[in-house]
């Protein structure tokens, strides 16, 4: 099965504060992702990565910035904490897109979730 | 603009009967469409993928359609029970290059005994 976990479950942190989200994926896939999920605005994507050392910018990036140095990790980090980036925090991974023939296996598998919260 | 909609109003069915909910998106053409069962506290799992040019596809109790002239996809649970109780969430595949997914904001779904 495949296991995709995240550091923690709950976190709460100061304005200002400098956060680090990690995720790590025991499958080898290619690809992972960062959203956010937020009541009636649903899952948005802040970053995603199809390989080490290579991200692209999802649909709000901003404040944020991602790190991945080996296959297995994806790091998010929040520069400077504000409040308004109080939420839920979904990484997840899959195998690389297999063009046509993309099959069921080319899903997204997601980690539980870290919810944080920004005082 | 580009949406996609689901109904954000709970769908609350009594246990047995088929629950039906829609996926309508508008400024897409995706390449596939995925459903994701969330439930509280946790992340997505995947449950079914249906194709540009399919129509229909089948899982156990799970049945979706996916019509890329209506623009929209329904997928159905038959003979529901209190354990589909969940939210459900459609996601598009823009391209077959990409694995990146653009997601509705889901149903949550209540089946009552």
């Amino acid at each position: 099965d495949v296991k995709v976990t995240q550091s923690s479950r709950y976190l709460v942190k100061r304005t200002g504060e400098k956060v680090f989200l990690e995720c790590v994926q025991d499958m080898d896939h290619e690809n992972m992702f960062w959203y956010r999920q937020d009541p009636g605005l649903g899952l948005r994507l802040i970053y995603f990565s199809y390989d080490v050392k290579m991200k692209e910018k999802g649909d709000i990036p901003e404040g944020y910035s991602v790190s991945r140095e080996k296959k297995e990790r994806f790091s998010l980090i929040l520069e400077s904490a504000s409040t308004n980036q109080t939420s839920m925090y979904l990484c997840a991974s899959s195998p690389s897109g297999q063009g046509a023939l993309v099959t069921s296996t080319d899903t997204q598998y997601f980690g539980p979730g870290t919810r944080l919260t920004v005082l | 603009s580009q949406k996609i909609e689901q109904n954000s109003e709970a769908l609350n069915i009594q246990e047995g009967k088929t629950a039906t909910l829609t996926c309508n998106y508008t400024n897409y053409s995706p390449a596939y469409l995925q459903w994701y069962r969330q439930d509280p506290g946790r992340g997505p799992v995947f449950l079914l993928l249906i194709r540009e040019n399919e129509k229909e596809k089948r899982k156990e109790r799970l049945k979706v359609t996916f019509d890329t002239t209506l623009k929209q996809s329904l997928f159905h649970i038959t003979a529901s029970q209190p354990a589909d109780s969940a939210t459900y969430l459609c996601a598009l595949g823009i391209s077959y290059n990409t694995d990146k997914l653009i997601f509705g904001t889901g149903t949550r779904l209540q089946v009552f005994p």
